[in-house]
């Protein structure tokens, strides 16, 4: 069982581009959510995922989006990429289990 | 709103003794109440969550925390401390009582020396 696994694993992009990150769940599971994580600050809560619907959503703007496919793997969209938006960005997946984490994206926006 | 604290960024301890690492949450309703823990270069991995019933949760790679719904509290422990725990821990409360809505504290980092 391959976990989580995201890509890219690292990506540079510039000031007012638009940016896709991918996620392919743990076997078995069905609901994924994403988080940001800031250097030195703890994970902030995206979105979460459910039956290709998002269900929850945290305290983001709109120019974060995202969508899940029937095979349960996710897509994050952030679009008018800000300085701000530098970050590590995990996804999660868990089916009626704690979470599990993929390794994470690396966006850096110049 | 649904928080967490961690009011130490540090936490240093010497091999072989008793660790613990605090969280405090602000939650209404009950909360889910988890622990995870983060290696340089590689995801985040569970240790434990209360859900409800004994205080006394036990995790993963012999970590326990112990909820305290009077102090608010979901303190870290284990009782010996090894080098290879040294690492960032990140407490998080679920709002919706669910495994993966979670918001998180801001992280100890947790420092064994030999």
């Amino acid at each position: 069982d391959a976990g989580v696994t995201q890509s890219p694993t690292h990506l540079i992009k510039t000031r007012g581009q638009q940016v896709t990150l991918r996620c392919s769940p743990k076997s078995g599971h069905d609901t994924v959510s994403w988080y940001q994580q800031a250097l030195g600050q703890g994970p902030q809560f995206i979105f979460q995922y459910y039956e290709e619907e998002e269900r929850q959503r945290g305290n983001f703007p709109d120019r974060f989006s995202g969508h899940q496919f029937p095979n349960y793997s996710s897509e994050l969209n952030v679009n008018a990429l800000l300085l701000g938006d530098s970050a590590l960005y995990l996804c999660a997946s868990s089916r009626f289990t704690e979470a599990f984490f993929g390794q994470g994206t690396r966006l850096t926006v110049v | 709103a649904q928080s967490v604290a961690q009011p130490e960024d540090q936490v240093n301890v010497a091999e072989g003794n008793p660790l613990t690492v605090k969280c405090t949450y602000s939650v209404s309703g009950n909360p889910y109440l988890f622990w995870y823990v983060q290696y340089p270069n590689r995801g985040l991995q569970f240790l434990l969550k209360y859900i409800t019933g004994d205080n006394l949760v036990k995790g993963s790679y012999g970590f326990e925390a112990e909820f305290n719904k009077s102090q608010t509290s979901f303190h870290l422990k284990k009782p010996s401390a090894l080098v290879s725990d040294s690492a960032l821990y990140f407490c998080a409360v679920s709002p919706l009582g669910t495994d993966n809505d979670m918001r998180f504290g801001a992280g100890t980092r947790l420092t064994v020396k030999p």
